[in-house]
């Protein structure tokens, strides 16, 4: 089975520009998952899809940060005007939706970000 | 809300020696999953371990194995035989009940770096 696929791997930008990452999940996971994990700190829950539907947002800056995830599939994740303290490693995770045992969230090998 | 707590930012051990990294957790709900995550040098998250708060048996893999205290909300990971391989950042991770009809996400403790000596 393919894994979370996630583009670009790496991005340098100066402050105040935009950049946007992509991500592909499990096919057939319901469940999507962004999280910004800042160096030397554990990832933090940016928003939670359910197919195209959006679960939990509370912790997106949203006058800088949005996300969408059009057809219930592939998401993208936009900053615009980045900050310095951006700077960090982007995860995507996917999930399936059953209705019992612990889904498990395979995570993606993450986007860089470095803002200048 | 709830939390997930660290202690050990860094730990270290002797390749085949038997290491224990440790882990808190503050929740008010009774059913829940803890998880342990090894995220190796610039490579991706992969789960170690998981565990039901609802099972009293201590989940179990390979060299892997937990001690879980749910009265305690302490989660501790125990790592056997421990080889050079298993040197990477380690998370521990409280996954929230069911939400909005979806599953829960992970809220994640800082993390504790292994290191595995030669």
């Amino acid at each position: 089975e393919a894994g979370v696929a996630q583009s670009p791997r790496y991005k340098i930008i100066e402050k105040r520009q935009s950049v946007a990452f992509w991500c592909n999940p499990i096919s057939g996971h319901a469940t999507l998952y962004w999280y910004q994990q800042i160096l030397g700190q554990g990832p933090k829950l940016l928003i939670q899809f359910q197919n195209n539907g959006v679960v939990d947002d509370s912790q997106l800056p949203k006058d800088r940060f949005s996300a969408e995830r059009l057809k219930g599939v592939d998401s993208t994740l936009k900053i615009q005007p980045a900050k310095l303290e951006d700077s960090a490693v982007y995860l995507c995770a996917s999930s399936t939706d059953r209705l019992s045992g612990a889904n498990v969230l395979t995570f993606g090998a993450g986007s860089r970000l470095t803002v200048l | 809300a709830q939390t997930v707590t660290q202690s050990q930012p860094e730990m270290s051990v002797q390749e085949a020696e038997t290491v224990t990294l440790s882990c808190t957790y503050d929740t008010s709900e009774s059913d829940y999953y803890l998880f342990w995550y090894k995220q190796p040098p610039s490579r991706q998250m992969i789960l170690v371990i998981r565990q039901e708060a609802y099972k009293q048996q201590n989940a179990t893999e390979n060299r892997f194995s937990v001690n879980f205290q749910k009265a305690a909300k302490s989660f501790s990971l125990k790592i056997s035989d421990s080889q050079l391989g298993d040197a990477a950042m380690y998370f521990c991770a409280y996954r929230r009940p069911r939400y909005g009809g979806s599953q829960g996400n992970l809220i994640f403790g800082k993390g504790t770096k292994l290191s595995v000596k030669p």
